[in-house]
């Protein structure tokens, strides 16, 4: 069995300050880990993934994550939050050895950027 | 340009007026599938498509039917829409197994509302 948990439902920065977004993750076996962006009216998008290689992984425009397992989290990062960063963000978990039909999504964490 | 595209993008019915929304991807994925997405849930998967006439129910498929004949289409069918089908929903797909398995490509969403 495996979920995943985000730990805050809206998140509120100002432009140029460090970006937070948590999640707490459980699986029996060991997990690959994603977050998904969504911009307003938008699909869902690929930020980053971790899939048992290094444990700090980069992704697009500047975010990264890094995957604790003796915390079960994965927090995403950025040092320095953009307006165009604000969007609604997915922690997603699934089976290292599962398919695409075992992901699991997070009830996602609104950012919201102000000037 | 790779892309999963959905049709309607936005669509106004009442209750019991059986309706398709049409999914179509070009990036030859094996694995597609459909989730909805509503306030404070996240994602849930409705039906999932593994390959060609290889379809299979997700977490909430309940009023919902899909067919998977090509490759390409993976259409979602609403027999007899009720009002608790309000809801985003979107199309994605995704090689489906092996290293890049948890990559999903979505559409933009298709807002459905049911009077």
């Amino acid at each position: 069995a495996q979920s995943v948990t985000q730990l805050d439902s809206h998140v509120s920065v100002s432009e140029g300050t460090p970006v937070l977004l948590r999640c707490n993750y459980s699986s029996s076996y060991s997990p690959s880990l994603f977050w998904y962006v969504q911009h307003p009216n938008k699909g869902l998008q690929l930020l980053l993934k971790y899939t048992s290689a290094a444990t700090l992984v980069k992704g697009i425009n500047g975010f990264e994550a890094e995957f604790k397992k003796s915390e079960t989290s994965f927090h995403l990062t950025k040092p320095s939050a953009h307006m165009s960063d604000a969007a609604e963000y997915f922690c997603v978990v699934r089976l290292l050895s599962g398919s695409a039909r075992q992901l699991t999504f997070g009830s996602g964490t609104q950012l919201t950027v102000l000037p | 340009e790779a892309q999963v595209t959905q049709n309607p993008r936005y669509l106004i019915t009442v209750t019991g007026k059986k309706l398709t929304v049409t999914c179509s991807q070009n990036m030859n994925h094996e694995y597609m599938s459909w989730y909805r997405q509503d306030p404070g849930l996240g994602l849930r998967q409705i039906y999932y498509s593994m390959n060609v006439e290889v379809t299979d129910k997700g977490d909430v498929p309940e009023g919902y039917k899909v067919s998977r004949k090509e490759k390409r289409n993976f259409p979602l069918i609403l027999e007899s829409p009720s009002p608790n089908q309000t809801s985003l929903y979107f199309c994605a797909s995704s090689l489906g197994r092996g290293a890049n398995t948890g990559e999903l490509f979505f559409g933009e969403g298709s807002r459905l509302t049911v009077l």
